[in-house]
């Protein structure tokens, strides 16, 4: 068991493009969170996923953002026509539901600049 | 009121020390309770659940959760300067893990 991976590890983009985050969880894992983290702030729930499915989303998450995970394993997240305010560490994490446990673990963030 | 606070610290505690981090949430239906440890740059890593009233002890880490008075604590016994981190407070309650702006520890030689 490799852990929770992300790519890209580091992202630079100019105001207004799209990017497209990837995380891949570990594999018996059945729910993936994503969350924003900024700097001296705690990581700020965005969305997550069971299986497939995407069963809550931020009321703070903007329609610039959107998230898929279509065979409920990998999962990616875009920002469309991004804005600075966007720039901050994006986190994944993935936890399993069937033990009654919920313990989440994090990959190592995608740190996103828009300039 | 913020849903999960913390000290932001930072706390300062010399090597060999115990270190105490402190968490207040302010949801009474919360379930469980972890504490993460985030070194600077890094995304954070779990050091710590805890789902019942009472001390859990794992190494030199102890975990005491009050449901009553909607608090819970991290205690790092004999403290070493690799501990020095930022300590996250998450509280979850139905499919929703908040977390605290965290408590920035620095352990002195």
């Amino acid at each position: 068991d490799t852990g929770v991976s992300q790519d890209p590890r580091h992202k630079i983009t100019k105001r207004g493009q799209n990017v497209t985050f990837r995380c891949d969880p570990i594999s018996e894992h059945n729910r993936l969170y994503w969350y924003r983290q900024t700097l001296g702030q705690g990581p700020e729930f965005l969305t997550y996923f069971q299986n497939e499915a995407q069963l809550e989303k931020s009321r703070l998450l903007s329609d610039r953002f959107s998230a898929e995970r279509p065979k409920g394993s990998f999962s990616t997240l875009e920002i469309q026509r991004t804005e600075q305010g966007d720039s901050a560490m994006y986190l994944c994490a993935s936890s399993f539901s069937g033990r009654g446990g919920y313990e989440q673990y994090f990959g190592p963030g995608t740190r996103l600049t828009v300039t | 009121q913020k849903e999960v606070e913390q000290n932001s610290g930072p706390l300062s505690v010399p090597e060999g020390a115990i270190a105490s981090l402190n968490c207040t949430y302010s949801d009474r239906g919360s379930q469980s309770f972890f504490w993460y440890r985030q070194y600077s740059g890094k995304s954070p890593e779990l050091i710590m659940s805890i789902y019942s009233n009472g001390d859990k002890e794992d190494g030199r880490f102890t975990a005491q959760l009050n449901k009553a008075s909607q608090y819970v604590s991290l205690l790092i016994r004999d403290s070493q300067p690799s501990d020095s981190a930022t300590y996250l407070c998450a509280v979850y309650n139905n499919n929703d893990m908040r977390f605290g702006a965290g408590t920035r520890l620095t352990v002195k030689p």
